[in-house]
């Protein structure tokens, strides 16, 4: 079956610290890849995507590259803010994301100042 | 951006009742909503595809006849938790998808969070 595997936290960063969230992912087909981050009291907001393998998805200085080979689609931000606290969920769709999305448990990050 | 809304945001009842959840877009036209479940410390899990104007279609060991999904019109579909008990205790979330400029994304409602007692 499909399947999405990620770091599990709680993580906490100081400000302009190295971010990397790993995720693995299993599926039958050639799934697209997504990270979607749910912001506190807010709903889950698509942070980037990637729909073939070795896409680089990025956003809000945040990026993930596609990685057929491994499986992965990893996130990283080379400085953190503490705008960046959040909960970030690592998602793969076999339909392109207009479909179902089958979810990571989530990470939450916590950025201090 | 496109806006999904639910109400209520946190609701508590009773072992035994029902509870009906909503979920909106807000500045768009959504043929396709989802509802999702969440544990604590889980991934959110797809429950039902709601279709405007037609059933809904449930994932595998989802209960049909407990989770009554109404979709009635372009903006809005509701979830109808039945007979709730304790176990029925979670976070939903709904999500609905935009079509524009010739792609598509899903959005995401903010959840409600259902506590039996």
């Amino acid at each position: 079956g499909n399947s999405v595997t990620q770091m599990e936290g709680p993580v906490t960063l100081s400000e302009e610290a190295f971010l990397t969230i790993n995720c693995t992912y299993t599926a039958t087909g050639y799934p697209s890849l997504f990270w979607y981050v749910q912001y506190p009291g807010e709903g889950l907001q698509l942070l980037l995507k990637a729909t073939k393998a070795d896409d680089k998805g990025s956003n809000k200085g945040f990026e993930a590259t596609y990685r057929k080979e491994t499986t992965s689609f990893h996130l990283e931000k080379g400085s953190v803010q503490v705008s960046d606290s959040a909960v970030y969920f690592c998602a793969l769709s076999l339909q392109g994301g207009s479909e179902k999305l089958v979810f990571g448990k989530g990470m939450k990050l916590t950025v201090n100042p | 951006g496109a806006v999904v809304s639910q109400h209520p945001s946190w609701v508590i009842c009773k072992s035994g009742t029902s509870v009906k959840i909503e979920c909106r877009s807000l500045d768009f036209q959504a043929t396709t909503m989802f509802w999702y479940r969440q544990f604590p410390k889980q991934s959110l899990m797809l429950m039902a595809t709601s279709n405007e104007g037609s059933k809904a279609t449930y994932e595998q060991g989802v209960e049909k006849d407990k989770f009554l999904i109404n979709h009635a019109s372009l903006t809005l579909s509701t979830l109808t938790v039945t007979s709730a008990h304790p176990e029925d205790s979670s976070f939903y979330i709904c999500s609905a998808i935009y079509w524009g400029a010739g792609s598509y994304e899903q959005y995401f409602g903010p959840g409600t969070r259902l506590t039996v007692t």
